[in-house]
């Protein structure tokens, strides 16, 4: 699975929105961009993926380069309950054998500053 | 509400003694996870199984083992051969197709007295 790069920490304040960006540039072409998040001594919780299209749900939209080389997730309206590590995770889809591991780094720690 | 529950929250084992990290999901998910994570790092694969009575080691599946008897089950025994057991457990399931996400439970956190 290809490598991506998050930086460590990131600010925001609260009621702005949350831009974080992550690279991945040794994506391939059957490689999904995952994003999951995790709170203080809590599991990760999954947030949003994508393979080239934007993407949004309830909880998050996610930019994706038209070169696939690099994504970004924003929380529109960043609360308190926000801050968190947030991990970018780039994974093979297997479609005829399903999910394998997920490989996570070391995520960037978004804090919401009141 | 469906999910993944853990448990206990908190395990803490003396030196030498098994102990078995229970795990179950509501989400009729064929495929289940552990994970290990130790303080400031990302997570590491365990053991894995895609269907009942089959499971695959991970990256460090020394020291541990599994067993997958019910679909909604997936219990991880910490042996005494596990040198290094203090970490933060998690358990993840998905569907076991393409493109699914995993989701996880909220941990059992072990330590070693």
């Amino acid at each position: 699975d290809a490598k991506t790069t998050q930086p460590p920490s990131m600010d925001c304040a609260e009621g702005r929105a949350a831009n974080l960006p992550c690279n991945h540039s040794t994506i391939s072409g059957n490689e999904y961009v995952y994003w999951y998040r995790q709170i203080h001594s809590q599991g990760p919780q999954y947030i949003i993926h994508g393979l080239k299209n934007n993407e949004t749900n309830e909880m998050a939209s996610l930019i994706i380069t038209e070169d696939r080389k690099s994504s970004t997730l924003i929380l529109p309206h960043a609360t308190l309950r926000d801050t968190a590590v947030y991990y970018c995770i780039v994974r093979v889809s297997r479609s005829n054998f399903g999910n394998e591991k997920l490989t996570f780094g070391t995520g960037t720690r978004l804090t919401i500053i009141p | 509400d469906g999910g993944i529950t853990q448990s206990p929250k908190y395990l803490f084992r003396k030196e030498g003694q098994n102990v078995t990290l229970s795990c179950e999901q509501n989400l009729n998910h064929d495929a289940m996870y552990w994970y290990r994570q130790d303080p400031g790092q990302g997570l590491r694969l365990i053991y894995y199984s895609q269907i009942v009575n089959d499971f695959q080691k991970g990256d460090i599946a020394e020291g541990y083992s599994v067993s997958r008897e019910k679909k909604e089950s997936f219990p991880l025994t910490v042996t005494s051969a596990q040198k290094n057991p203090t970490a933060f457990y998690l358990c993840a399931s998905s569907i076991n197709t393409g493109v699914q996400p995993q989701h996880f439970g909220d941990g059992t956190r072990l330590s070693i007295l």
